[in-house]
């Protein structure tokens, strides 16, 4: 199957800082990716839609000035936490969408990114 | 905003047993229902997805119904076995799109030898 990576998979960074995570599909190009939250034993929480060339679609409640989304090739889309404060201390988990499957609408996973902040 | 339920948050079952988890969704526009198992540390994998022009779909111990008129879905595993242990997660399209996704809040499966 098609398989997507973060990177870092774990950062720990001090308040007021910013931190950048990125998600690659590494076999496939993937013109929409998807950045999720998930808290302790809780959901998935879409945050954002990464489109390809184009803006990103934020969710309600989801400041897009606080986690910047872009999504500058077909690979490669980055999410930069901007000056992270405790309550942003979570998993963040990308996902992406592989148009070329004949099951388009499946998701595939990176393994995740946890961010504490100080 | 749009939501998935999904019941029970828990379930304990004995090995050779079956599961069953279930969901509602509010959109009525969406058009796509995946299932995905998430054991402890790793990614979601997708097991089962069903679309909604269909009711039911089968891969092996796994199924999925849906109920469009209802709005509600479920997933069905049969001969459960200890591997089976994990989370599950439902999710419904947002929209017809069936790109984005609404998740549910997860099913904790314990199958116990």
């Amino acid at each position: 199957g098609a398989v997507v990576s973060q990177h870092p998979s774990r950062v720990i960074c001090k308040s007021g800082t910013s931190v950048k995570i990125e998600c690659r599909s590494l076999d496939f190009q993937a013109t929409t990716m998807f950045w999720y939250r998930q808290f302790p034993k809780k959901s998935l929480m879409l945050m954002a839609t990464s489109n390809e060339g184009s803006k990103a679609t934020y969710e309600q409640g989801v400041e897009k000035d606080k986690f910047l989304i872009n999504h500058a090739s077909l690979t490669l889309s980055t999410l930069t936490v901007t000056s992270a404060h405790p309550e942003d201390s979570s998993f963040y988990i990308c996902s992406a969408r592989d148009p070329g499957l004949a099951s388009y609408n499946e998701q595939f996973f990176g393994p995740g990114t946890r961010l504490t902040v100080l | 905003g749009e939501n998935v339920e999904q019941h029970p948050s828990t379930l304990s079952v004995q090995e050779g047993d079956s599961a069953v988890i279930k969901c509602t969704y509010s959109d009525s526009a969406s058009n796509y229902f995946p299932w995905y198992k998430q054991e402890l540390g790793k990614r979601p994998q997708l097991i089962i997805d069903i679309r909604s022009n269909v009711g039911e779909k089968k891969d092996q111990r796994i199924a999925v119904t849906l109920n469009k008129t209802a709005k509600h879905f479920s997933l069905h595993i049969t001969e459960t076995q200890p591997e089976d242990s994990a989370v599950y997660f439902c999710a419904a399209s947002i929209g017809d799109s069936g790109y984005a996704l609404n998740f549910g809040k997860g099913t904790s499966l314990l199958v116990t030898p």
